[in-house]
């Protein structure tokens, strides 16, 4: 099926531990950006890259470091997760011609807790 | 005074009802809005997208922009059990990096 694939699903880490989300697409999106979504915060913007080779941060990007490994491809990594990383986390692509958006694809997510 | 403001709800009507979803915002410079519904434990699925201003309608959705008051709107006609999840408003000025509200919980009552 067409869309965006997260893995993991879930994790757990240590405070102090790293690890990588990785997220791909197959819809032949540019853009591809990385959200976490916290109770009452909603979903606020990590990183994202707006073509293949480029990558910007977003609202919340302190701890967190991506690659856009490819076109398909935006990876999420966590150096030294901290339990204020705990969240959800949410890989999206999205196609644009001209200054029309054609709106997120997201994944299903990803359920990380840090103790 | 965040960018994107919605009333997190819960909103709870019976079946049939129609339903206003409202989020209003600070940046007058947002071109793009779109709405998105998510069920719960899963990601979230766009509903509807308008780009600058006026109105669109799809089947029983129907979303509202009003960049005097900023000021956008969600409806749904005719509303479903199936209907019941969170909905969340976004706007960008880009297209790029979007700011979504809180989200409203919506629970629809056979």
């Amino acid at each position: 099926n067409a869309g965006v694939t997260q893995t993991p699903k879930f994790q757990v880490l240590k405070t102090g531990q790293s690890m990588t989300l990785q997220c791909a697409q197959d819809m032949n999106h540019n853009s591809m950006y990385w959200y976490r979504q916290d109770p009452g915060m909603g979903l606020r913007l990590i990183y994202y890259s707006a073509s293949e080779g480029t990558t910007d941060k977003g609202e919340v990007p302190n701890g967190y470091n991506v690659s856009r490994l490819n076109k398909r491809e935006f990876s999420l990594r966590l150096e030294s997760a901290a339990p204020s990383q705990t969240s959800v986390y949410f890989c999206a692509s999205s196609g644009m011609t001209g200054q029309l958006n054609y709106g997120y694809t997201f994944g299903s997510g990803t359920r990380l807790t840090v103790v | 005074q965040k960018e994107v403001e919605q009333d997190p709800g819960p909103l709870s009507v019976p079946e049939g009802a129609i339903v206003s979803l409202n989020c209003t915002y600070s940046n007058s410079a947002f071109q793009y809005f779109m709405w998105y519904r998510q069920y719960s434990r899963k990601g979230p699925e766009l509903l509807m997208y308008t780009y600058s201003s006026g109105n669109k309608e799809d089947g029983r959705f129907t979303a509202q922009v009003d960049k005097s008051s900023k000021y956008i709107s969600l409806f749904i006609r005719d509303s479903q059990p199936s209907d019941s999840a969170t909905y969340l408003c976004a706007m960008s000025v880009t297209g790029n990096q979007f700011y979504f509200g809180t989200g409203t919980s919506l629970t629809v009552i056979p």
